[in-house]
């Protein structure tokens, strides 16, 4: 079965204290492995697509990575603008261009 | 303005009443999704409709319907809402000339069954 697990489910960091999420995948034949933003009561926002094992993204303090099992956004001297959840996703196996498989999330809180 | 709306932002309803949710999008994108979001259970898919003419069942569609009105028009309905069906739903969009399949999400609806 096509899973995307997510850890921890909460997260609490000091202002400038680095850390990285986790993402853990049971999708074969990866068509893509996605990463959103989430502000209460808002709607995901699109922070990177990656494609296959090896590959990183960077946006401002984050960067995801890849391996064949899990992805990591690792967040670098976070900010309290940072907080949100974060959400990853990937497509199911058997239905091209279908809707995301989404996990649970890690909400992240930074403190100054 | 936004690419993707949907209308209306909040709203409480009694059960057994009909409500529809309805999102428009500016992007020019063929697919629509619609999610609804629980706390605890992440994103779960209801419908997702190729274009006008393609619309599928998702994860959890008991309950729903829908309709593509257009490109740009994907409304989800509730025939006669009940309580567990309080949650906060999405909309979403994505190219089809993308292969790894991109989702833009709206700003979703607050919906409250009483």
């Amino acid at each position: 079965e096509d899973q995307v697990t997510q850890s921890p489910e909460a997260l609490r960091l000091q202002e400038g204290e680095s850390s990285s999420l986790n993402c853990s995948y049971t999708v074969s034949g990866l068509r893509g492995l996605f990463w959103y933003r989430q502000d209460p009561g808002k709607g995901p926002e699109f922070l990177f697509t990656l494609y296959s094992a090896g590959e990183e993204k960077e946006k401002e303090r984050l960067k995801a990575t890849l391996t064949k099992k899990e992805s990591f956004l690792h967040i670098t001297a976070p900010k309290p603008e940072d907080s949100a959840t974060y959400l990853c996703a990937a497509p199911p196996a058997n239905q091209a261009g279908t809707a995301l498989i989404f996990g649970k999330g890690t909400t992240l809180s930074v403190s100054s | 303005d936004a690419d993707v709306t949907q209308t209306p932002r909040n709203r409480i309803t009694k059960t057994g009443k009909r409500i529809m949710l309805e999102c428009s999008q500016t992007k020019g994108h063929d697919r629509m999704y619609w999610y609804r979001q629980d706390p605890g259970l992440g994103l779960r898919l209801i419908y997702y409709s190729f274009d006008v003419k393609d619309i599928n069942k998702g994860e959890i569609s008991d309950g729903y319907s829908v309709s593509r009105q257009a490109q740009a028009k994907f409304s989800l309905s509730l025939e006669s809402a009940i309580p567990n069906q309080t949650a906060l739903y999405f909309c979403a969009t994505s190219d089809q000339r993308e292969t790894y399949n991109e989702q833009f999400f709206g700003p979703g609806t607050r919906l409250t069954v009483l």
